[in-house]
C-alpha cells in the first residue's frame, strides 16, 4: 500500500542554519504531496503542497520539490528561526482514496 | 472565524464511559474526516464523510461511531472507552476527492482524550 518515510528526529539546529528534512514515498499513480507542521500543543497546519511531478511548493521560506524519479519530497529552508521549532509531517494523497497518509513526523529544535 | 473547530479541547474520563467529540467547519467543504494521533505522534485516518455519507471506515472498532448531521458537522461518539483510546483526535475537512478538487485538508486544533 501507499506509504511515507521520513527521517528520524529530532533534528537540532542553531538559528540561521540550513534545514533539510528528507521524505520519500511509495504510491500507485500520481499522488499529491504535502508538508504539514504541528507547533507544540496545536493542530496541524498545511505548510506547502505539490500536486504533480517537478512542482515546487513554497511557503514561509520553506520549499519542497516533487521528484517523481526519486519518489521524494524533501523539505528545505535556508535559514531557520527558533520559531520554526515544531514537528513536521510529510503526507501524500493518492488518487485512489480521499485520505492523507502521513509519515511519522520529524521534530525540529532550533536553538538561539 | 475559526475554519475547523473542535470541542472539547481536553477530555479526561474513566474507562467504560461514553463520550462525544464535536467538529464544525465553516469552509463550505463537502468532506470531513477524523484522524487519530497516538502517543508517538503517528497520524492515521479513522473515518471520512462526504455530504453526510460515510466514505471511509478504516477498520476502527465498532465502539467508535461517527455522525454527520449536515455537511458542516462531523461528530465522533465513543462507547465503552478503553485505556488504548487515549490519543489526540483531529477533525479535518476538504473540498472532497473529486477530480480537479484541491487535495489539501484543513485540520482542527485537536481533542486530547485521556482515559484513566
Amino acid at each position: 500500500g501507499d506509504s511515507v518515510t521520513q527521517m528520524e528526529g529530532p533534528v537540532t539546529l542553531s538559528e540561521e542554519a540550513f534545514l533539510t528534512i528528507n521524505c520519500t514515498y511509495t504510491a500507485t499513480g500520481y499522488p499529491s504531496l504535502f508538508w504539514y507542521v504541528q507547533y507544540p500543543g496545536e493542530g496541524l497546519q498545511l505548510l506547502l503542497k505539490a500536486t504533480k511531478a517537478d512542482d515546487k511548493g513554497s511557503n514561509k521560506g520553506f520549499e519542497a520539490t516533487y521528484r517523481k524519479e526519486t519518489t521524494s519530497f524533501h523539505l528545505e529552508k535556508g535559514s531557520v528561526q527558533v520559531s520554526d521549532s515544531a514537528v513536521y509531517f510529510c503526507a501524500l494523497k493518492s488518487g485512489g482514496a480521499d485520505k492523507l497518509i502521513f509519515g511519522t513526523g520529524t521534530r525540529l529544535q532550533v536553538f538561539p | 472565524d475559526t475554519a475547523v473547530s473542535q470541542t472539547p479541547k481536553y477530555l479526561v474520563t474513566q474507562m467504560g464511559n461514553d463520550k462525544s467529540i464535536k467538529c464544525e467547519q465553516n469552509l463550505g467543504h463537502d468532506t470531513m474526516y477524523w484522524y487519530k494521533q497516538d502517543s508517538k505522534k503517528f497520524l492515521k485516518i479513522m473515518f471520512s464523510y462526504n455530504n453526510k455519507e460515510l466514505i471511509i471506515n478504516e477498520t476502527v472498532p465498532n465502539r467508535f461511531s461517527p455522525k454527520s448531521p449536515d455537511k458542516a458537522h462531523l461528530n465522533l461518539h465513543i462507547n465503552s472507552l478503553e485505556l488504548g483510546d487515549s490519543a489526540v483526535y483531529f477533525c479535518a475537512s476538504s473540498q472532497g476527492g473529486g477530480q480537479g478538487a484541491p487535495p489539501e485538508q484543513y485540520f482542527g486544533p485537536g481533542t486530547r482524550l485521556t482515559v484513566t
